[in-house]
């Protein structure tokens, strides 16, 4: 079975710096994919960013960006010019290729960042 | 998000009784998911959906059962509920085929006393 390991269970930053969340992975599969999740108080899931394996290019979206490192199985959020709106607790997850899987996404157990002004 | 409704937002239940959370969907999608969500575990899948009346056990499914009698609703059943289940559920709906992006529900905070 898949597991996903985060292994910070808090983080903090300040207002405008850059913060990096580790993530890791175990999977005898060649094809998948990675997500970060956040979640604010709200509750509410929001995606981040995602990444395909099959992709060796490192998958961007505005200020949030990853370090996919497929051979050591890492999956790294780095979120840059923090922002106060960026704390949440943020879960990594990870999803197995074709209809086999039915898709069921594995989660870790989250990092809970802080951002202070 | 407006295409997943999960009921009730909230409840406060007894040890012993019987619950039943629910989850709506207009999205039309194959693939449901009930998750629960727990400090210092994350989401862990209880049981899920992939298609009306197929249904799978997910990796925490014990002490919960669930039915899919038609593709909008996706019932999640504690046959007689614990303190261990008090928890957050989050329901998740995701279409068939090629790369999607899944849809979540905001949550259900159930109470066991």
């Amino acid at each position: 079975a898949q597991t996903v390991t985060q292994s910070q269970p808090e983080m903090s930053v300040q207002e405008a710096e850059t913060v990096t969340l580790s993530c890791t992975y175990d999977t005898s599969e060649s094809d998948y994919y990675l997500f970060w999740y956040k979640q604010p108080p709200s509750r509410q899931m929001i995606l981040v960013i995602r990444q395909e394996a099959y992709k060796q290019q490192n998958a961007t979206e505005n200020r949030f960006s990853v370090n996919f490192q497929k051979a050591a199985k890492s999956f790294s959020l780095k979120i840059s010019d923090s922002q106060l709106g960026d704390a949440a607790m943020y879960f990594c997850a990870y999803r197995g290729s074709g209809g086999g899987s039915n898709y069921k996404l594995t989660f870790g157990k989250g990092t809970l960042l802080t951002v202070n002004p | 998000d407006a295409g997943i409704t999960q009921s009730p937002r909230h409840k406060v239940t007894e040890t012993g009784t019987p619950v039943t959370l629910r989850c709506h969907q207009t999205e039309n999608h194959r693939y449901m998911y009930w998750y629960r969500q727990d400090p210092g575990h994350g989401l862990r899948l209880i049981h899920y959906s992939y298609g009306v009346k197929d249904t799978d056990k997910g990796e925490v499914s014990d002490g919960y059962s669930v039915s899919r009698s038609k593709t909008e609703d996706f019932l999640l059943t504690l046959e007689s509920a614990t303190s261990s289940q008090t928890s957050v559920y989050f329901c998740a709906t995701r279409q068939d085929g090629g790369y999607y992006g899944y849809t979540f529900g905001s949550g259900t905070r159930l109470t066991v006393v």
